[in-house]
């Protein structure tokens, strides 16, 4: 079964805009984590979020997290041709630490 | 440092034959997973390792479906006989300590095997 859920399933931007993502799950987690993967691709490790953290930042990426209403979002900044990949979002199971249930993705175009 | 690696990176079969995937995850890293992701979808665990023992193999269809872990390092995933839905791509991944790990619970992903089942 699958514990989070990307919206929207696919979203088109131009190069130099911004593009928030969201993830909502189900269950209590200890973290939060956000991959990329690109066409024909494995999956990249993008950031982890814990859950008593607020929000995060790496570089042009920002994830917050809201324990309350069980959601995250991930926001890409100044968006470039090379972000354009499928956005997963992940949380273990309830029960297990090591183990990530993944979304169906956001699957991200950004036009130059 | 090498990534994951996997082998082959396509593959082809008829219906009702055998295939298999290798895996070689990060060094030193203990936990080893095998995803199946279909066209459109996110990565489904198959079954996980820690060393060479299976932690966690409920979503494996058992029928068709082995994995084994030779060694806690190198492991191989089979299918026999495959279906046509098993058309997929098949994902390894490893988390551990070392090699620049960002935290245990992060997952380094090899770049899948692509299996279509004709």
């Amino acid at each position: 079964s699958q514990q989070g859920e990307e919206d929207p399933q696919a979203l088109s931007i131009q190069e130099g805009e911004n593009a928030t993502m969201n993830c909502s799950y189900k269950t209590s987690i200890n973290n939060l984590q956000w991959y990329r993967q690109n066409s024909g691709r494995g999956l990249v490790h993008l950031i982890l979020i814990r859950s008593n953290e607020r929000e995060k930042h790496s570089g042009r990426l920002r994830v917050t997290l809201d324990t309350s209403k069980k959601s995250s979002s991930l926001l890409i900044t100044a968006s470039r041709a090379a972000d354009t990949a499928s956005y997963f979002c992940a949380t273990p199971p309830s029960g297990s630490a090591r183990q990530l249930t993944f979304g169906s993705g956001t699957q991200l175009t950004v036009l130059p | 440092e090498a990534g994951v690696a996997q082998s082959p990176r396509y593959k082809i079969i008829e219906k009702r034959q055998s295939v298999a995937f290798w895996c070689n995850p990060i060094s030193g890293h203990a936990t080893l997973y095998w995803y199946q992701q279909i066209l459109g979808q996110g990565p489904k665990l198959l079954i996980q390792f820690q060393n060479n023992g299976v932690v966690d193999d409920s979503q494996l269809p058992k029928d068709r479906f082995s994995a084994e872990r030779l060694k806690g390092v190198d492991s191989t995933l089979k299918i026999q006989p495959a279906k046509l839905e098993d058309s997929a791509v098949y994902l390894c991944a490893s988390s551990g300590s070392g090699y620049r790990a960002k935290s245990q619970e992060t997952q380094y992903f090899g770049p899948g095997t692509r299996l279509l089942v004709l």
